[in-house]
Parts: C-alpha cells; structure tokens; sequence
C-alpha cells in the first residue's frame, strides 16, 4: 500500500519570503506521479505542480517548484516570493500508474502567508 | 470550458436516510473519480469510473455506490446514512483517468451534513 505523510500541520510565513512544505512517501512501485493540491478556504482543489517518478528534472511552475529525492522518497514544495493569495491548505498526493490507480493524499498543511 | 460543477451544494439529511450527488465533468473527459474529505480521515479515494464502468474503488463499505452515464455525468449514492458520513464529497474528472498519471480537474465540492 502506498502511504503519503507531510508531519508538519501547519506554517506560516511572511509575505515576499521563501517557503518549503515538506512531504514524503512510500510505495514499492517504480512508476508513479507525484502532486501537490492547493486547496484555498473557498473549497476548490486547484493542481500547483506534477512530477514524473522517471524524470530527475525537477518541475517548476513559476514560483513554485519541488526538490524530488527519488531514493530519499521525499517530494517538498518550494513557493518563492510567498503572496497572500497562497494562504491555502497544501496536499501531497501520490498515484500509482495502471489498473489500481488512484490519487493517494496526505494529510495536507495549512500555510499561512502573514502581510 | 466550464469546469467541474456538483450538485448539490450543500445538504442536510438524517440519520438512515439517502442521498445522491451529482457530478458533470469537464466537457471531453471521460474518468469521474469521488473522493470523501473529513477533518480526521482527511482526503480518502472512493471510486472511480471510466465510460460508464468502475475502474477502481477505495475502502468504503456498500452502502457508498456510484455510477456513470453515457454523457461521462456521474452520481453516488450513500444509502442508511450516518453521523460518520458527514463530509465534504470532492468529484474530479480527467481525459483519461489515472491509469496514465492524468491530470484530476475538482469540482467544488458537495457539503453533506447528516444529523
């Protein structure tokens, strides 16, 4: 079974600043997809970043990007020049490729961005 | 193109009672996937559908059932509902479903209440 765990339930951080969100999971699988969700207090689970099991790259999305330690099993978020707009909930999720996939998600952190 | 929309909102039953919710996925997608959001078991897989079959299904008990119709619309069904049940029900609907690490578009959610 795979399992996603972010230890931290919540951060918060000053406007402008840098923050890292921490996220690490387990599967036996070779072939998997890594995500983090933003969830705002209006409800609405938006996509933030994908990264490929099989790509060392590490993806970015404009002031998001992730730092993927494939061996390490740890996939952190890193939200640069933090805006207020980022207050959010933030899930890990996890999913397997092929005939029993779904998205696995952790129990997400609250992120807090202070003005 | 619209998003993800769900209907209802918000609803309030009782104890023993049923209720179905409904989803419409992005217009082209062809995989619904439901998923159950509470603050203790946070966000948890229920099933998934892919042209009118079930794909995969999460840890549920039978009273939890879904379905999908020939225009990708999805329902579920929770039949003798619980206290328990109370949650936030998030749809998510992708081209192709998980199988090939597709993007999950959400829908807003549905806020089920049981008293």
């Amino acid at each position: 079974a795979q399992t996603v765990t972010q230890s931290q339930p919540e951060m918060s951080v000053q406007e402008a600043e840098t923050v890292t969100l921490s996220c690490t999971y387990d599967t036996s699988e070779s072939n998997y997809y890594l995500f983090w969700y933003k969830q705002p207090p209006s409800r609405q689970m938006i996509l933030v970043i994908r990264q490929e099991a099989y790509k060392q790259q590490n993806a970015t999305e404009n002031r998001f990007s992730v730092n993927f330690q494939k061996a390490a099993k740890s996939f952190s978020l890193k939200i640069s020049d933090s805006q207020l707009g980022d207050t959010a909930m933030y899930f890990c999720a996890f999913m397997i490729t092929g005939a029993n996939s779904k998205l696995t998600f952790g129990k997400g952190i609250t992120l807090s961005v202070r003005p | 193109k619209a998003g993800v929309t769900q209907t209802p909102r918000y609803l309030i039953k009782t104890r023993g009672q049923q209720v179905t919710l409904s989803c419409s996925p992005i217009s082209g997608h062809r995989s619904v996937s439901w998923y159950q959001q509470t603050p203790g078991q946070g966000l948890q897989f229920l099933f998934e559908y892919f042209s009118e079959t079930q794909r995969n299904k999460g840890n549920f008990p039978g009273r939890f059932s879904g379905r999908q119709f020939s225009n990708s619309r999805s329902e579920m069904n929770v039949s003798t509902l619980e206290l328990g049940d109370s949650a936030l029900y998030l749809c998510a609907s992708s081209l192709t479903g998980t199988r090939w690490g597709n993007e999950q578009f959400f829908g807003p959610g549905t806020r089920l209440t049981v008293l």
